[in-house]
């Protein structure tokens, strides 16, 4: 399947801070890229659809001032955590594909 | 909006028996049927998917079917391994460029030898 890859990891930061995620298609051009945010033990939430050059589309409840998406190359979509808080703490996950939709390795964010 | 509702929430079997998990939708116009396996801390990986245009797939011990005029879809294990322990999530999506998977709230399988 098509590769989707997600960095980093694992960011621990200080409350107000900001975090910036990114997501790449390494085989495949992205002109629509998804980001979900996962809480523990639930399921993938929808936040914003990512389009190549315009404006991300955001799900209702999703502030866009706070999280940040840009998507300035069919390979690349970065999300920044703009004054990052506890509340803002989970697992962020990128997902992509040419046909199906593949899932990068996802984000763990822990704020202080 | 869609509305995609699955179980069981948790679901426990012995090595080697089968293991079967129901999903069920709201929109008719969705037509795309994946599921996921997702290990602990890791992105969900595609394991199989079906089109509305067929009632039943199968690779190895996975099987999924789909009854469109019930909107109802079902992902089969057969012969299930302790490696098949994991949180398994179904999605739906109307299958066009641009559009989103929504996915119901996960069954975690456990499989014990």
């Amino acid at each position: 399947g098509a590769v989707v890859s997600q960095h980093p990891s694992r960011v621990i930061c200080k409350s107000g801070t900001s975090v910036k995620i990114e997501c790449r298609s390494l085989d495949f051009q992205a002109t629509t890229m998804f980001w979900y945010r996962q809480f523990p033990k639930q399921s993938l939430m929808l936040m914003a659809t990512s389009n190549e050059g315009s404006k991300a589309t955001y799900e209702q409840g999703v502030e866009k001032d706070k999280f940040l998406i840009n998507h300035a190359s069919l390979t690349l979509s970065t999300l920044t955590v703009t004054s990052a808080h506890p509340e803002d703490s989970s697992f962020y996950i990128c997902s992509a594909g040419p046909e199906k939709l593949f899932f990068g390795s996802g984000t763990q964010l822990s704020v202080l | 909006g869609e509305n995609v509702e699955q179980h069981p929430s948790t679901l426990s079997v012995q090595e080697g028996d089968s293991a079967v998990i129901k999903c069920t939708y709201s929109d008719s116009a969705s037509n795309y049927f994946p599921w996921y396996k997702q290990e602990l801390g890791k992105g969900p990986q595609l394991i199989i998917d079906i089109r509305s245009n067929v009632g039943e797939k199968k690779d190895q011990r996975i099987a999924v079917t789909l009854n469109k005029t019930a909107k109802h879809f079902s992902l089969h294990i057969t012969e299930t391994q302790p490696e098949d322990s994991a949180v398994y999530f179904c999605a739906v999506r109307v299958d066009q460029a641009g559009t989103a998977l929504i996915f119901g709230k996960g069954t975690t399988l456990s499989v014990s030898s």
